[in-house]
């Protein structure tokens, strides 16, 4: 069935440095790719996302990337700062007009000053 | 808008009773998910709907749980009888389909407590 990879579980990085989350898909049909923050106690909320028609797209610290070839699709966050802390989870679109994502297992980042 | 809105945001229930947790979804969505959160399991997708239509619930874990959505602004999930196993954070969500992409939006969340 569907299925979303994700890697690291968890990620510690020194405050200033790069952190870089991998997800892989099984779904060839799916087509869109979120990524959501979730703060201890908080909902997950979407940060970003990549639509399948793109490879590449950016916003201020974070960017994604996407190899639909290889089915799988990266977040990258520059300059971390500890506010950057969370669980960030992928998520990819499930088989074609469910409507449904399926979520990968969450990396927990730990963004130390 | 509002967002997604849950109820109870707490809630703290005996075992072998009944739990009702209640969500309004984002008004003009048309999907309305139920996720389960915990440690060991991540985000699990229980059920979701379109349009009222229960579409998938194969993530539903067993009897004791059943979710339904008689109108486009209300679903419930309700536990009976609940057990302590089934404490988790119970996510409601809701989207509106587009071709290019469902962006899911979650409420807050209830944090249930079964003991």
């Amino acid at each position: 069935g569907e299925n979303v990879e994700q890697h690291p579980s968890t990620l510690s990085v020194q405050e200033g440095d790069s952190a870089v989350i991998k997800c892989t898909y099984s779904d060839s049909a799916s087509n869109y790719f979120p990524w959501y923050k979730q703060e201890l106690g908080k909902r997950p909320q979407l940060i970003i996302d990549i639509r399948s028609n793109v490879g590449e797209k950016k916003d201020q610290r974070i960017a994604v990337t996407l190899n639909k070839t290889a089915k799988h699709f990266s977040l990258h966050i520059t300059e971390t700062q500890p506010e950057d802390s969370a669980v960030y989870f992928c998520a990819a679109h499930g088989s074609s007009n469910t409507g449904k994502l399926i979520f990968g297992q969450g990396t927990t980042l730990q963004v130390k000053p | 808008d509002a967002g997604v809105i849950q109820s109870p945001r707490h809630e703290v229930t005996e075992m072998g009773q009944e739990v009702t947790l209640r969500c309004k979804p984002i008004s003009g969505h048309d999907y309305l998910f139920w996720y389960r959160q915990t440690m060991m399991r991540g985000l699990e997708l229980l059920i979701y709907f379109n349009n009222n239509v229960p579409i998938d619930d194969s993530g539903m874990p067993e009897d004791r749980f059943s979710a339904k959505m008689p109108n486009a602004s209300f679903s419930t999930l309700k536990i009976q009888p609940s057990e302590p196993r089934d404490s988790a954070v119970y996510f409601c969500a809701s989207s509106l389909w587009k071709s290019t992409g469902n962006t899911i939006y979650f409420g807050e969340g209830s944090w249930l407590t079964v003991v």
